[in-house]
Protein backbone atom coordinates (compact mmCIF):
# COMPACT_ATOMS: atom_id res chain seq x y z
CA UNK A 1 0.00 0.00 0.00
CA UNK A 2 1.01 3.88 -0.15
CA UNK A 3 3.48 4.86 2.44
CA UNK A 4 3.35 8.23 4.07
CA UNK A 5 5.75 9.14 6.52
CA UNK A 6 6.23 12.37 8.69
CA UNK A 7 8.66 14.28 10.67
CA UNK A 8 9.30 14.69 13.21
CA UNK A 9 7.44 12.31 15.36
CA UNK A 10 7.73 14.92 18.39
CA UNK A 11 8.81 18.13 18.97
CA UNK A 12 8.78 20.25 22.37
CA UNK A 13 9.29 24.18 21.86
CA UNK A 14 9.10 27.13 23.42
CA UNK A 15 6.14 29.93 23.15
CA UNK A 16 6.38 31.88 20.46
CA UNK A 17 9.18 29.63 18.48
CA UNK A 18 8.19 28.48 15.06
CA UNK A 19 7.87 24.48 14.10
CA UNK A 20 7.96 22.78 10.96
CA UNK A 21 6.51 19.36 9.83
CA UNK A 22 7.01 17.57 6.85
CA UNK A 23 4.85 14.96 5.13
CA UNK A 24 6.41 12.93 2.53
CA UNK A 25 4.49 10.34 0.32
CA UNK A 26 7.08 7.25 -0.50
CA UNK A 27 6.29 5.60 -3.16
CA UNK A 28 3.57 7.67 -4.88
CA UNK A 29 2.71 11.21 -6.18
CA UNK A 30 0.55 13.10 -3.59
CA UNK A 31 -1.43 14.93 -5.97
CA UNK A 32 -3.25 16.01 -2.75
CA UNK A 33 -2.23 16.20 0.69
CA UNK A 34 -4.57 17.29 3.96
CA UNK A 35 -3.15 18.29 7.42
CA UNK A 36 -5.44 17.26 10.38
CA UNK A 37 -4.89 17.99 13.90
CA UNK A 38 -6.20 15.85 16.65
CA UNK A 39 -6.90 16.23 20.08
CA UNK A 40 -7.07 13.47 22.95
CA UNK A 41 -9.88 11.60 22.44
CA UNK A 42 -11.32 13.52 19.28
CA UNK A 43 -11.89 12.57 15.45
CA UNK A 44 -9.49 14.06 12.75
CA UNK A 45 -10.01 17.84 12.58
CA UNK A 46 -9.34 19.00 9.36
CA UNK A 47 -6.93 22.08 8.97
CA UNK A 48 -6.23 22.87 5.17
CA UNK A 49 -6.11 21.09 1.78
CA UNK A 50 -3.37 21.37 -0.47
CA UNK A 51 -2.68 20.68 -4.27
CA UNK A 52 0.40 20.67 -5.62
CA UNK A 53 1.96 23.50 -6.88
CA UNK A 54 -1.00 25.30 -5.61
CA UNK A 55 -2.25 27.52 -2.51
CA UNK A 56 -3.44 25.44 0.11
CA UNK A 57 -7.02 25.55 1.20
CA UNK A 58 -7.81 26.05 4.65
CA UNK A 59 -11.38 24.98 6.75
CA UNK A 60 -13.17 27.79 8.22
CA UNK A 61 -11.70 28.43 11.60
CA UNK A 62 -8.25 27.75 10.93
CA UNK A 63 -5.88 30.42 10.50
CA UNK A 64 -3.39 30.57 7.15
CA UNK A 65 -0.74 32.92 8.68
CA UNK A 66 -0.03 30.96 11.55
CA UNK A 67 -0.31 27.61 9.73
CA UNK A 68 1.49 28.03 6.84
CA UNK A 69 1.25 25.19 4.27
CA UNK A 70 3.53 24.36 1.31
CA UNK A 71 3.02 21.62 -1.16
CA UNK A 72 5.96 22.16 -3.70
CA UNK A 73 6.29 18.67 -4.63
CA UNK A 74 4.82 15.90 -5.68
CA UNK A 75 5.89 14.26 -2.74
CA UNK A 76 6.18 16.96 -0.22
CA UNK A 77 4.21 19.20 1.89
CA UNK A 78 5.17 21.12 5.20
CA UNK A 79 3.04 22.60 7.92
CA UNK A 80 4.92 25.39 9.47
CA UNK A 81 2.97 26.39 13.13
CA UNK A 82 4.43 30.27 13.19
CA UNK A 83 4.73 31.49 16.85
CA UNK A 84 3.60 28.76 18.51
CA UNK A 85 2.06 28.64 21.94
CA UNK A 86 0.23 26.24 24.18
CA UNK A 87 -2.92 25.76 22.55
CA UNK A 88 -1.40 24.78 19.60
CA UNK A 89 -0.21 21.73 21.75
CA UNK A 90 -1.90 18.56 19.62
CA UNK A 91 -1.49 16.01 17.52
CA UNK A 92 -0.69 16.81 13.91
CA UNK A 93 -1.66 14.42 11.51
CA UNK A 94 -1.15 14.93 7.51
CA UNK A 95 -2.35 12.43 4.67
CA UNK A 96 -2.17 11.98 1.37
CA UNK A 97 -4.05 10.71 -1.89
CA UNK A 98 -3.09 11.08 -5.99
CA UNK A 99 -2.18 9.16 -9.04
CA UNK A 100 -3.06 5.36 -8.51
CA UNK A 101 -4.60 6.43 -5.07
CA UNK A 102 -8.50 5.21 -4.07
CA UNK A 103 -8.28 6.71 -0.60
CA UNK A 104 -6.25 9.03 2.08
CA UNK A 105 -3.42 7.57 3.61
CA UNK A 106 -2.25 8.90 6.49
CA UNK A 107 1.45 9.73 8.49
CA UNK A 108 2.26 8.35 11.84
CA UNK A 109 1.32 11.93 13.14
CA UNK A 110 3.80 14.95 14.76
CA UNK A 111 2.96 15.25 18.49
CA UNK A 112 3.44 19.08 19.54
CA UNK A 113 4.20 20.61 23.04
CA UNK A 114 4.61 24.30 23.18
CA UNK A 115 5.39 25.17 26.84
CA UNK B 1 -21.62 20.24 3.83
CA UNK B 2 -21.39 16.73 4.74
CA UNK B 3 -22.04 15.69 8.29
CA UNK B 4 -21.41 12.06 9.28
CA UNK B 5 -22.72 11.27 12.66
CA UNK B 6 -21.32 7.92 14.59
CA UNK B 7 -22.37 5.67 17.92
CA UNK B 8 -21.84 4.09 19.80
CA UNK B 9 -18.92 6.21 21.01
CA UNK B 10 -17.40 3.68 23.20
CA UNK B 11 -18.41 -0.03 22.85
CA UNK B 12 -16.73 -2.85 24.76
CA UNK B 13 -17.40 -6.77 23.77
CA UNK B 14 -15.85 -10.29 25.16
CA UNK B 15 -13.38 -11.52 22.91
CA UNK B 16 -14.73 -13.51 20.36
CA UNK B 17 -18.22 -11.78 20.18
CA UNK B 18 -19.01 -9.51 17.49
CA UNK B 19 -19.23 -5.46 17.34
CA UNK B 20 -21.07 -3.47 15.45
CA UNK B 21 -20.34 0.68 14.89
CA UNK B 22 -22.91 2.67 13.11
CA UNK B 23 -22.83 6.03 10.93
CA UNK B 24 -25.25 7.66 9.30
CA UNK B 25 -24.67 10.93 6.50
CA UNK B 26 -26.37 13.62 5.58
CA UNK B 27 -25.58 14.18 1.76
CA UNK B 28 -27.34 11.81 -0.38
CA UNK B 29 -24.59 12.46 -3.44
CA UNK B 30 -21.90 11.21 -0.96
CA UNK B 31 -20.35 7.80 -2.91
CA UNK B 32 -17.44 6.07 -0.83
CA UNK B 33 -17.08 5.72 2.94
CA UNK B 34 -13.88 4.15 4.39
CA UNK B 35 -13.33 3.30 7.96
CA UNK B 36 -10.31 3.72 9.58
CA UNK B 37 -8.41 2.08 12.32
CA UNK B 38 -6.29 4.15 14.99
CA UNK B 39 -4.56 2.83 17.76
CA UNK B 40 -3.58 4.88 20.64
CA UNK B 41 -0.93 7.77 19.90
CA UNK B 42 -0.72 5.86 15.97
CA UNK B 43 -1.90 6.68 12.62
CA UNK B 44 -5.31 6.09 11.39
CA UNK B 45 -5.36 2.92 9.19
CA UNK B 46 -7.78 2.04 6.12
CA UNK B 47 -9.39 -0.96 7.12
CA UNK B 48 -12.34 -1.12 4.55
CA UNK B 49 -14.10 0.82 2.48
CA UNK B 50 -17.05 0.79 0.10
CA UNK B 51 -18.77 2.55 -2.64
CA UNK B 52 -22.22 2.93 -3.10
CA UNK B 53 -22.68 1.16 -6.16
CA UNK B 54 -22.49 -2.14 -3.79
CA UNK B 55 -24.58 -3.25 -0.38
CA UNK B 56 -22.19 -4.85 1.53
CA UNK B 57 -18.45 -5.71 1.29
CA UNK B 58 -16.63 -8.17 3.47
CA UNK B 59 -13.11 -8.88 4.00
CA UNK B 60 -12.24 -12.00 6.88
CA UNK B 61 -13.54 -10.58 9.98
CA UNK B 62 -14.55 -7.19 8.70
CA UNK B 63 -17.31 -6.48 6.85
CA UNK B 64 -19.38 -3.37 5.98
CA UNK B 65 -22.84 -2.48 5.01
CA UNK B 66 -24.29 -0.04 3.21
CA UNK B 67 -27.87 1.55 2.94
CA UNK B 68 -28.18 4.42 0.56
CA UNK B 69 -31.79 4.83 1.14
CA UNK B 70 -31.60 5.50 5.15
CA UNK B 71 -28.20 6.83 4.62
CA UNK B 72 -26.50 4.66 7.06
CA UNK B 73 -23.64 2.31 6.75
CA UNK B 74 -22.44 0.15 9.25
CA UNK B 75 -18.77 -1.55 10.53
CA UNK B 76 -19.00 -5.39 11.87
CA UNK B 77 -16.22 -6.98 13.33
CA UNK B 78 -16.94 -10.74 14.15
CA UNK B 79 -14.85 -12.97 16.60
CA UNK B 80 -13.40 -10.05 18.21
CA UNK B 81 -10.19 -9.91 19.49
CA UNK B 82 -7.76 -8.44 21.75
CA UNK B 83 -5.92 -6.62 19.15
CA UNK B 84 -9.10 -5.07 17.49
CA UNK B 85 -9.14 -2.73 20.82
CA UNK B 86 -9.02 0.95 19.23
CA UNK B 87 -10.42 3.73 18.08
CA UNK B 88 -12.30 2.85 14.79
CA UNK B 89 -13.70 6.28 12.65
CA UNK B 90 -15.89 6.01 9.75
CA UNK B 91 -15.59 8.97 6.72
CA UNK B 92 -18.00 9.74 3.83
CA UNK B 93 -16.91 11.40 0.75
CA UNK B 94 -19.09 13.18 -2.10
CA UNK B 95 -16.00 12.59 -4.73
CA UNK B 96 -15.19 9.11 -4.42
CA UNK B 97 -11.93 9.43 -4.28
CA UNK B 98 -11.36 9.92 -0.78
CA UNK B 99 -10.17 14.15 -1.52
CA UNK B 100 -12.80 15.59 0.84
CA UNK B 101 -13.17 13.39 3.77
CA UNK B 102 -15.85 14.03 6.27
CA UNK B 103 -15.00 11.58 9.59
CA UNK B 104 -17.43 10.44 12.14
CA UNK B 105 -16.52 11.34 15.65
CA UNK B 106 -14.75 7.78 16.29
CA UNK B 107 -15.78 4.70 18.26
CA UNK B 108 -13.56 3.54 21.42
CA UNK B 109 -13.66 -0.04 20.75
CA UNK B 110 -12.72 -2.09 23.70
CA UNK B 111 -12.18 -6.17 23.57
CA UNK B 112 -12.24 -7.55 26.43
CA UNK B 113 -10.41 -11.22 27.04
Amino acid sequence: GAVVSQHPSWVICKSGTSVKIECRSLDFQATTMFWYRQFPKQSLMLMATSNEGSKATYEQGVEKDKFLINHASLTLSTLTVTSAHPEDSSFYICSATGTGVQTQYFGPGTRLLVL
Amino acid sequence: GENVEQHPSTLSVQEGDSAVIKCTYSDSASNYFPWYKQELGKRPQLIIDIRSNVGEKKDQRIAVTLNKTAKHFSLHITETQPEDSAVYFCAASLDGSARQLTFGSGTQLTVLP
